[in-house]
């Protein structure tokens, strides 16, 4: 599965979008870009994911741009408890089971 | 609530002792993960069970044993652990069929197991 970049550490005001970079330079037709966020000592939560095409849901955005080298997650207006670390993860069409493989990812602090 | 439960959620244990964490899943899913945190590190996959059967066993050591009985239902049977091994323990679950990578994973809220 293709690598993933993503700075470590992001701040934002609450209410203000926050807007969390990743790059995956390496990553191939196939592979899709995932997000997930861990909220402090509980398990990563599901954000959104996407192959090629911008996707919205009720918690994020995603922007992949043309080339899909890189990404945006897009908190549109970002609250105290969004406060976690966000992972972006590309993953390749598989079959039978998923295998997510984590990196560092980014450290969003959201403050009032 | 993700409707993935672990038990328990904290756990303190000597290195002699055996115990067990157990993960259930209320999701209808067909695969089930064990993933290992340690402070300041990345998850780690553990292990993976598809259709309960063993389907991936990331050079784990021996003393960490999983156990699937059901595809509603997973262990980890932990034994002469080691104190670097005190680290916040996930167990996840999601729906896999063939041809569709979109499915997402669903993580219960951990184990942290501390071995003194």
């Amino acid at each position: 599965d293709a690598k993933t970049t993503q700075p470590p550490s992001m701040d934002c005001a609450e209410g203000r979008a926050a807007n969390l970079p990743c790059n995956h330079s390496t990553i191939s037709g196939n592979e899709y870009v995932y997000w997930y966020r861990q909220i402090h000592s509980q398990g990563p939560q599901y954000i959104i994911h996407g192959l090629k095409n911008n996707e919205t849901n009720e918690m994020a955005s995603l922007i992949i741009t043309e080339d899909r080298k890189s990404s945006t997650l897009i908190l549109p207006h970002a609250t105290l408890r969004d406060t976690a670390v966000y992972y972006c993860i590309v993953r390749r069409m598989n079959t039978g089971f998923q295998k997510l493989v984590f990196g560092t990812g980014t450290r969003l602090l959201v403050s009032p | 609530e993700t409707g993935v439960t672990q038990t328990p959620r904290h756990l303190v244990m000597g290195m002699t002792n055996k115990k067990s964490l157990k993960c259930e899943q209320h999701l209808g899913h067909n695969a089930m993960y064990w993933y290992k945190q340690s402070a300041k590190k990345p998850l780690e996959l553990m292990f993976v069970y598809s259709l309960e059967e063993r389907v991936e066993n990331n050079s784990v050591p021996s003393r960490f044993s999983p156990e699937c009985p059901n595809s509603s239902h997973l262990f980890l049977h932990l034994h002469t652990l080691q104190p670097e091994d005190s680290a916040l323990y996930l167990c996840a679950s999601s729906q896999d069929w063939e041809g569709t990578p979109g499915n997402t994973i669903y993580f219960g809220e951990g184990s942290w197991l501390t071995v003194v």
